[in-house]
């Protein structure tokens, strides 16, 4: 069965300290993996696809980045405006692309 | 990104009456849509999937005769919460997919509050 495992749960940085956030997967023939923002009471935002391990994505202050296991969420100085619901999602269903979501990680940046 | 646009963004009914929820993809042709329910504090929870002309796939444990799907158009997508009852109360969150491409697009969510 595919799942995907999110770490931590929540995490409490003070602003410009850097930290990773992490995404578990077990998936069988991994076709993608995404990373989506979620703000309160709002839908989640897409931010990224990776494809194939060794692949990085980058937009502003935040950096994904793909092994065969796990995906990591590098978010470098960040402000409180990145305070949000940080989930990665998987394609598990060939055909009409079904989506396994990690349980997320909840992110607020301290002023 | 593409854009998907629900409307309403909440919603207030009485108990026992219906409420339609609209999802539409704004700026692609939306070959699948997908159909979400969320809880305070909890991740997504797949309730639907519905492709262009075709009936929608429930999830196990979905009542399909309360949630009631209607996927007519290549840009629209409905839900429909029949006979709405307090324990429907929720935040419920459509998603969109292109031909061809795996990434999925959300739309802003709806509120329902059932009273």
């Amino acid at each position: 069965e595919d799942q995907v495992t999110q770490s931590p749960e929540a995490l409490r940085l003070q602003e410009g300290e850097s930290s990773s956030l992490n995404c578990s997967y077990t998936v069988s023939g991994l076709r993608g993996l995404f990373w989506y923002r979620q703000d309160p009471g709002k839908g989640p935002e897409f931010l990224f696809t990776l494809y194939s391990a060794g692949e990085e994505k980058e937009k502003e202050r935040l950096k994904a980045t793909l092994t065969k296991k796990e995906s990591f969420l590098h978010i470098t100085a960040p402000k409180p405006e990145d305070s949000a619901t940080y989930l990665c999602a998987v394609p598990t269903n060939f055909g009409n692309e079904k989506l396994t979501f990690g349980t997320g990680t909840r992110l607020t940046i301290i002023p | 990104g593409a854009v998907v646009s629900q409307h309403p963004s909440w919603v207030i009914c009485k108990s026992g009456t219906s409420v339609k929820i609209e999802c539409r993809s704004l700026d692609f042709q939306a070959t699948t849509m997908f159909w979400y329910r969320q809880f305070p504090k909890q991740s997504l929870m797949l309730m639907a999937t519905s492709n262009e002309g075709s009936k929608a796939t429930y999830e196990q444990g979905v009542e399909k005769d309360k949630f009631l799907i209607n996927h007519a158009s290549l840009t629209l997508s409905t839900l429909t919460v029949t006979s709405a009852h307090p324990e429907d109360s929720s935040f419920y969150i459509c998603s969109a997919t292109g031909t061809g491409d795996i990434r999925a697009f959300f739309g802003q969510g709806t509120r329902l509050t059932v009273v």
